[in-house]
């Protein structure tokens, strides 16, 4: 399995536009995570998606903020309008989730994008 | 609220040395805890996982321990080479939860 693939692996944009990050998670799994890490914060879980439905986007920072899973191979993150301080490297992950619940729960990462917005 | 803290920050040692990092955190109530390596400018690798219940858990040079009670776990890697150079995360579950909290990582160098 080529892992979780994501797209681009760097990007570098002006405040104000708007940035789409993807990820392509690995094939039967159907859990999904975006994360972002900094200097100051670490890794930071934004949203999970349990079979492409978001389960908690508590830690999505703002309203410019939005994740979607349309199909269980595909998610997208989008920031709208991005700032300087959304400047980070943003992960996806994924995992399988039993059918009984119990979450077997070893995260595969992608590469991640380096967001930069000047 | 679970808080994760690894020490130290960075560590530079000779090759060959065994070392050892550590990982403590504030809520005992966890579902497991996970190692992870990150390499410069990539994601993160799974090294290993230990459930609750469990003590340790070994793969090759690496050998992870939890303890519970005391909210601690430490990653031994014995002979250390350079192409250890990483910096190692550890990630908690806790009880009940799908969410990983992750410390802020432990850089390690292994000088030739």
């Amino acid at each position: 399995d080529a892992g979780v693939i994501q797209s681009p692996r760097h990007e570098v944009t002006e405040m104000g536009q708007e940035v789409t990050l993807r990820c392509k998670p690995i094939s039967g799994h159907n859990s999904l995570f975006w994360y972002r890490q900094t200097m100051m914060r670490g890794l930071e879980l934004l949203i999970y998606f349990n079979n492409n439905v978001p389960i908690d986007d508590s830690g999505m920072p703002e309203d410019r903020f939005s994740a979607k899973m349309p199909n269980a191979s595909f998610s997208t993150l989008k920031i709208q309008p991005s700032e300087p301080r959304d400047s980070a490297v943003y992960f996806c992950a994924s995992s399988h989730r039993s059918l009984q619940g119990r979450n077997i729960n070893i995260q595969y990462f992608g590469a991640g994008t380096r967001l930069s917005v000047l | 609220k679970q808080e994760v803290t690894q020490i130290p920050a960075a560590l530079s040692v000779p090759e060959g040395e065994n070392l050892v990092l550590n990982c403590s955190f504030t809520d005992s109530a966890i579902y497991n805890l996970q190692w992870f390596r990150q390499d410069p400018g990539k994601g993160l690798t799974s090294l290993l996982l230990i459930q609750s219940s469990q003590r340790e858990q070994t793969s090759g040079r690496l050998n992870a321990s939890l303890d519970k009670s005391s909210g601690r776990s430490t990653l031994y890697i014995a002979a250390s080479q350079p192409g250890d150079s990483a910096t190692y995360l550890c990630a908690v579950r806790p009880d009940s939860s799908y969410k990983l909290i992750f410390g802020s990582g432990t850089r390690l160098l292994v000088r030739p």
